[in-house]
């Protein structure tokens, strides 16, 4: 089945720092990708939805200034964290939609980055 | 209102039975998809199953099958022959409309344990 990387797997930074969080889609083209946030125990939560060249959607409650997405290509998709702060720790997840395979139903997720902001 | 529910925090079940998981979803769309994934500890998100909203049959997969009713907007997952591998966290999804390209809507999950 299709991969979708994400680096790094775990991070942890000081408040006030930015950090990068990359998602690959590895061996297919990914027009769109989505992040999600995962608090414990809890739900995903979409944060925005990033589509090749063009500016990402953002969900209401998202501070587009905060999370910066960048989709730069058809396999990558960029999320930083902007002037880190404690309350952004959290599990992020990518996903990437499918290509013309025939589950193109499918979102293909990343296995997630857990940051933690000190 | 909310897309998808659903209502068991945790389940148990006992190795080797079968444990249906349940879910509820919420759509005026006429055209939507449904979807199961499984997180373990590790996090990562493992696609289960899929049931489309035209499909006439219920979806199966391995162990995995959908019941899906329609007319009650239900789509409950049951694991059959549960493993003590199937211990994690279950999410219900729905996608409305046909472009694959639509956001998913999450439950808030069911944590499942398979006890010994």
């Amino acid at each position: 089945g299709a991969v979708v990387s994400q680096h790094p797997s775990r991070v942890i930074c000081k408040s006030g720092t930015s950090v990068k969080i990359e998602c690959r889609s590895l061996d297919f083209q990914a027009t769109t990708m989505f992040w999600y946030r995962q608090f414990p125990k809890k739900s995903l939560m979409l944060m925005a939805t990033s589509n090749e060249g063009s500016k990402a959607t953002y969900e209401q409650g998202v501070e587009k200034d905060k999370f910066l997405i960048n989709h730069a290509s058809l396999t990558l998709s960029t999320l930083t964290v902007t002037s880190a702060h404690p309350e952004d720790s959290s599990f992020y997840i990518c996903s990437a939609r499918g290509g013309e395979t025939d589950r193109s139903y499918e979102q293909y997720f990343g296995p997630g980055t857990r940051l933690t902001v000190t | 209102a909310q897309k998808i529910t659903q209502t068991q925090p945790g389940m148990f079940v006992q190795e080797k039975e079968a444990v249906t998981l349940d879910c509820t979803y919420d759509t005026s769309d006429p055209s939507y998809g449904l979807f199961w994934y499984k997180q373990p500890s590790s996090g990562e998100m493992i696609f289960l199953i899929y049931q489309g909203s035209y499909d006439q049959q219920n979806a199966t997969e391995g162990r995995y099958s959908l019941n899906f009713q329609k007319a009650r907007k239900s789509a409950n997952l049951v694991i059959s022959a549960s493993q003590l591998g199937d211990s994690a966290m279950y999410f219900c999804a729905m996608r409305e409309g046909l472009n694959t390209g639509n956001q998913f809507y999450f439950g808030t999950g069911t944590s499942l344990t398979v006890i010994p």
